[in-house]
């Protein structure tokens, strides 16, 4: 079974500086997707950045990246330039069409941005 | 916001109440998801529905019961619940989850305590 897991549960971080967030994921398929997600408190989960696995390069949103090491089941999440808005849980996920597309989320990680 | 609304946003019932929960999605899409969100834990995935069938029933207890009368509409009914069911409770759509690489939009939950 694919399992996620990201090891930070929270993480501070001061405003206009770059923070990093790891996730770790189990999986013996070779063709899935990987999703950061974020929800802010009391609203609603919207998607950051999706990595296809079958894809090299690193995704790019804005100020958001990923560092996708395929061989070492690896997905961190960068934020740069951090602004108070980015506080949020930050949860990343796994789909594969192996296992039915179904959507596996890691535990979370708290970000915290300071003034 | 997404396009996934959900009603109520709070709901506080006893344990021998019957009450649902509404999702409505306005982006066209023919999948729907119910998860469930507890404090400390990973989201959980309760139910998929694709084209109207259900095509995910995750091990979920009877109390809960789902319906979909269309693409744009799921409920989750609610009866003798336990406390331990108290969460958030998360709707999301997407395009049909066979297909490849579709994000899920989810709505911003009910928050449920069960008293």
């Amino acid at each position: 079974a694919q399992t996620v897991t990201q090891s930070q549960p929270e993480m501070s971080v001061q405003e206009a500086e770059t923070v990093t967030l790891s996730c770790t994921y189990d999986t013996s398929e070779s063709d899935y997707y990987l999703f950061w997600y974020k929800q802010p408190p009391s609203r609603q989960m919207i998607l950051v950045i999706r990595q296809e696995a079958y894809k090299q390069q690193n995704a790019t949103e804005n100020r958001f990246s990923v560092n996708f090491q395929k061989a070492a089941k690896s997905f961190s999440l960068k934020i740069s330039d951090s602004q108070l808005g980015d506080a949020a849980m930050y949860f990343c996920a796994y789909r594969s069409r192996a296992a039915g597309n179904k959507l596996t989320f890691g535990g979370g990680t708290r970000v915290l941005v300071k003034p | 916001e997404t396009g996934v609304t959900q009603t109520p946003r709070h709901l506080v019932m006893g344990m021998t109440n019957k009450k649902s929960l509404k999702c409505e999605q306005h982006l066209g899409h023919n999948a729907m998801y119910w998860y469930k969100q507890s404090a400390k834990k990973p989201l959980e995935l309760m139910f998929v529905y694709s084209l109207e069938e259900r095509v995910e029933n995750n091990s979920v207890p009877s109390r809960f019961s789902p319906e979909c009368p269309n693409s744009s509409h799921l409920f989750l009914h609610l009866h003798t619940l336990q406390p331990e069911d108290s969460a958030l409770y998360l709707c999301a759509s997407s395009q049909d989850p066979s297909g490849r690489g579709y994000e899920q939009y989810f709505g911003p939950g009910t928050r449920l305590t069960v008293t």
